[in-house]
């Protein structure tokens, strides 16, 4: 199975702030990667696909990019509603896996 | 609107079964391939089981031999019978849709869930 480790599990950021996320695979998944965003009580929503591509309606301080095992989220400007659990995911092959999930806390 | 309605969910004994439902709409469950995720409490989102529109299915080493996955066309809607539960399949049970395009992969939509709470 292909393990995908996120780090941090916990960041502590403010609003305006540029944040990096990193999700690192146990084998190469060529750019086989999403970025999901959830919040509390809710479904998780695809923000990112194919490792940098913006889902439609996401906003543009959302990006991706990263290729084979080395993979980044970046918000360049945190707003109020961005605070929330992030995952990875690689669809590369079954089982598709999760990161381990970023908590995203205001300071 | 392209969504997924999640169902079925509830507390049960150790040993038990329960069988969750997917109503979709906005396109055809059997031409896609879905998936059931679930979170359990306080960890992340953990896989568990995909039929394939091919009609092959895969699971989880987690639930391999317990849970079976499946669909009515007819009703547009996917299953997930769970059986010989155990505590630690307590979690939110998603399910969700396997897009392939524009030379990606990714899921969606997703549904709210349905709690599924293994207890004595």
């Amino acid at each position: 199975d292909i393990q995908l480790t996120q780090s941090p599990s916990f960041l502590s950021a403010s609003v305006g702030d540029r944040v990096t996320i990193t999700c690192r695979a146990s084998q190469g998944i060529s750019s086989y990667l999403a970025w999901y965003q959830q919040k509390p009580g809710k479904a998780p929503k695809l923000l990112i696909y194919a490792a940098s591509t913006l889902q439609s309606g996401v906003p543009s301080r959302f990006s991706g990019s990263g290729s084979e095992t080395e993979f980044t989220l970046t918000i360049s400007s945190l707003q109020p509603e961005d605070f929330a659990t992030y995952y990875c995911q690689q669809l590369s092959s079954y089982p598709y896996t999760f990161g381990q999930g970023t908590k995203l806390e205001i300071k | 609107e392209v969504q997924v309605v999640e169902s079925g969910g509830g507390l049960v004994q150790p040993g038990g079964s329960l069988r969750l439902s997917c109503a979709a709409s906005g396109f055809t469950v059997s031409s896609n391939d879905m998936s059931w995720v679930r979170r359990a409490p306080g960890k992340g989102l953990e896989w568990v089981s995909v039929i394939y529109s091919g009609d092959y299915k895969y699971y989880a080493d987690s639930v391999k031999g317990r849970f079976t996955i499946s669909r009515d066309n007819s009703k547009n809607t996917l299953y997930l019978q769970m059986n010989s539960l155990k505590t630690e399949d307590t979690a939110v049970y998603y399910c969700a849709r396997e897009v392939v395009a524009s030379g990606g992969r990714w899921f969606d939509p997703w549904g709210q869930g349905t709690l599924v709470i293994v207890s004595s």
